[in-house]
């Protein structure tokens, strides 16, 4: 697979701190990036994406930096409130074309656990 | 709109049985796609149906397997379990087209025992 013995990143902030996690991706041919969230006992949740004619994006308290000189994504979380304590995971969709059509396949980076204390 | 829904949320098995694993797509979604995650390995793409066509494969066994109706709802079964199967198993669903942005269901708890 492409991971391999995870100990995932932890990242621990106060409430009120920004936050910023930092993503490392393998395929230079990757155009499309998706940050997800994901809290203990859901499955991930699409937070922002971008596509890699963009240097950067911006959301509701989030936003996505690409830097594809040296494949490095970052999302960085504005006044990180308890709510946002979760694994956050980089996706990079690879795009395969078959009977005319173009379709992606996401590989997931191995997560982040973020914990926002009060 | 009503979201990806997975049944069952939880599951126990013993080695050598065989489980399916149900997946009903977001209403217009054409797209499914499965992964596993485990601690140890993240998430780990299985596969994805388009149009009842497996179109892209994970590296997998061939115990795992899978297949979408034509209302898109699509099943995963792996046969003669074994105990590094125990994981959660997700499915995700998109239009599936340029716009690759997938909506994951809650997942199943597969424990094998």
């Amino acid at each position: 697979g492409e991971s391999v013995g995870l100990h995932l990143p932890t990242l621990s902030v106060q409430e009120g701190d920004n936050s910023i996690i930092n993503c490392a991706y393998s395929n230079s041919a990757s155009d499309y990036f998706i940050w997800y969230k994901q809290e203990s006992g859901k499955g991930p949740q699409f937070i922002i994406d971008i596509r890699s004619n963009m240097d950067k994006r911006q959301g509701q308290r989030v936003t996505v930096l690409l830097n594809k000189t040296v494949k490095h994504l970052s999302l960085q979380i504005a006044a990180t409130q308890p709510g946002d304590s979760a694994v956050y995971f980089c996706a990079e969709n690879e795009w395969f074309r078959a009977g005319g059509t173009s379709y992606g396949k996401l590989t997931f980076g191995q997560g982040t656990i973020l914990t926002v204390h009060p | 709109k009503a979201g990806v829904t997975q049944t069952p949320r939880y599951l126990i098995k013993t080695r050598g049985q065989q489980v399916t694993l149900s997946c009903s797509p977001i209403s217009g979604h054409r797209s499914v796609s499965w992964y596993q995650q485990t601690p140890g390995q993240g998430l780990q793409f299985l596969f994805e149906y388009f149009s009842e066509t497996q179109r892209n494969k994970g590296n997998f066994p061939g115990r795992f397997s899978g297949r979408q109706f034509s209302n898109s709802r699509s099943e995963m079964n792996v046969s003669t379990l074994e105990l590094g199967d125990s994981a959660l198993y997700l499915c995700a669903s998109s239009f599936g087209g340029f716009n690759n942005e997938q909506f994951f269901g809650p997942g199943t708890r597969l424990t094998v025992l």
